[in-house]
């Protein structure tokens, strides 16, 4: 079955240390994999996606995320935190092999920033 | 250009009652998706439309139901709320199902049961 793993439920960083957001998979062929961002009362907002091609990709507000088949990963990473990068981010796989379809969701890390 | 749009705000209702949430989604957007985030339970996947028509359906009794109208907008039904419908709704919606493009998340409406 497919899944989505996130370890870390919370993070605390200080302003403008680096930031590693871990995500692994369980899916059956080659994934499309999704970060996404949440702040308190607001929906999801894309950050990243991949669906195949270069293994490094770049998103919006400084993100980037590498997907790694041979360890079913696709971390998230930002060389400088913000204190505005405070939110719960969300790693999600689509099902039934895309984009659409639905996208099943890791249970998420909170990320606090300390000034 | 103007995000998926989720209404209302908020709904408060008692147990036994009926609730129904809307969504208009991005303009070219098709395919429309409901999901429930609840507390300790994580984002699941609801209901997915396309072209007015169900394409899928998660782990969830009969009771949420949903329709898509024919200019794309959707309604999510909850028939006899119980106590744990409380949750975020939140809807998404997506180019054609064919165009395998990202979803895009409305904010959310908040359903509490009192």
């Amino acid at each position: 079955a497919q899944s989505v793993t996130q370890p870390d439920i919370h993070i605390t960083v200080s302003e403008g240390a680096s930031l590693e957001l871990r995500c692994n998979y369980s899916y059956g062929a080659t994934p499309y994999l999704f970060w996404y961002v949440q702040s308190p009362g607001q929906g999801l907002q894309l950050l990243l996606k991949y669906f195949s091609g270069d293994t490094l990709v770049q998103g919006i507000k400084g993100f980037e995320a590498e997907f790694k088949r041979s360890q079913s990963s696709f971390n998230l990473r930002k060389p400088s935190v913000h204190w505005s990068d405070a939110a719960e981010y969300f790693c999600a796989v689509g099902a039934g092999g895309g984009a659409t379809n639905k996208l099943i969701f890791g249970t998420g890390t909170l990320l606090a920033v300390q000034p | 250009e103007a995000g998926v749009t989720q209404s209302p705000t908020h709904l408060i209702k008692t147990r036994g009652q009926q609730a129904t949430l809307r969504c208009s989604p991005i303009s070219g957007h098709t395919s429309v998706y409901w999901y429930q985030q609840a507390l300790g339970l994580g984002l699941q996947f609801l209901l997915w439309y396309d072209e007015g028509e169900e394409r899928n359906r998660g782990n969830f009794p009969p009771r949420f139901s949903g329709r898509q109208f024919p200019n794309y907008s959707s309604e999510l039904n909850v028939n006899a709320l119980e106590l744990e419908d409380s949750a975020l709704y939140l809807c998404a919606s997506s180019f054609p199902w064919e165009s395998n493009q990202p979803q895009h998340f409305g904010d959310g409406t908040r359903l509490s049961i009192l």
